[in-house]
């Protein structure tokens, strides 16, 4: 009974090909998160849902489009893929939480670009 | 958010106390002080957080300065299984696009030993 579950683990593809990560909530939570981590295993958040709807969109290419079916899910779509998109993608989720917030981390998916 | 500033790397035998520190010199008076770690090919795991008064739960314990300036993670009996990367974040959750943001650093690399 995995709380946060992201699929696949790992993905390798080439450059130019589109991808798809999918993820899976059963905590009940209302928001959702992407986070990137690069090769230097700086974590970084990319996109954020509430409800299905997008709170936060960080400086990420066009490429990538988070699409959120229902609040239990929240999937990224990856376009003409890159070199440089290599990297680990962590889904995280999170209840409402005023001021203070706690984050439920997937264990990611490992892109691999070739 | 505040910056936090953490040692590169940590050593601590197992079975005694591993204490982390954090210096978060700038916080502000509503920013809370959290702590993930990593745990290698994982994703990050949320571990203890609070705002002025020390903290204690089933896995750690969080110390904070009167000051607030700087904090310790308390991990009473360290086993091999806490060997991870231990993230020190100070946030304030302001809604909006702040939501969930938290600003990953490089951490600790703590490594329990036999």
């Amino acid at each position: 009974d995995t709380a946060v579950s992201q699929t696949p683990k790992y993905l390798v593809t080439q450059m130019g090909n589109d991808k798809s990560i999918k993820c899976e909530q059963n905590l009940g939570h209302d928001t959702m998160y992407w986070y990137k981590q690069d090769s230097k295993k700086f974590l970084k958040i990319m996109f954020s849902y509430n409800n299905k709807e997008l709170i936060i969109n960080e400086t990420v290419p066009n490429r990538f489009s988070p699409k959120s079916p229902d609040k239990a899910h929240l999937n990224l779509h990856i376009n003409s893929l890159e070199l440089g998109d290599s990297a680990v993608y962590f889904c995280a989720s999170s209840l409402p939480g005023g001021a203070r917030v706690v984050l439920h981390f997937g264990n990611g998916t490992r892109l691999t670009v070739t | 958010d505040a910056k936090t500033t953490q040692p590169t790397s940590m050593d601590c035998a197992e079975g005694r106390a591993a204490n982390l520190p954090c210096n978060h010199s700038t916080i502000s008076g509503n920013e809370y002080v959290y702590w993930y770690r990593q745990i290698h090919s994982q994703g990050p795991q949320y571990i203890i957080h609070g705002l002025k008064n020390n903290e204690t739960n089933e896995m750690a314990s969080l110390i904070i300065t009167e000051d607030r300036k700087s904090s310790t993670l308390i991990l009473p009996h360290a086993t091999l299984r806490d060997t991870a990367v231990y993230y020190c974040i100070s946030h304030f959750n302001a809604g909006g696009t702040s939501y969930g943001k938290l600003t990953f650093g490089q951490g600790t690399i703590l490594t329990v030993h036999p």
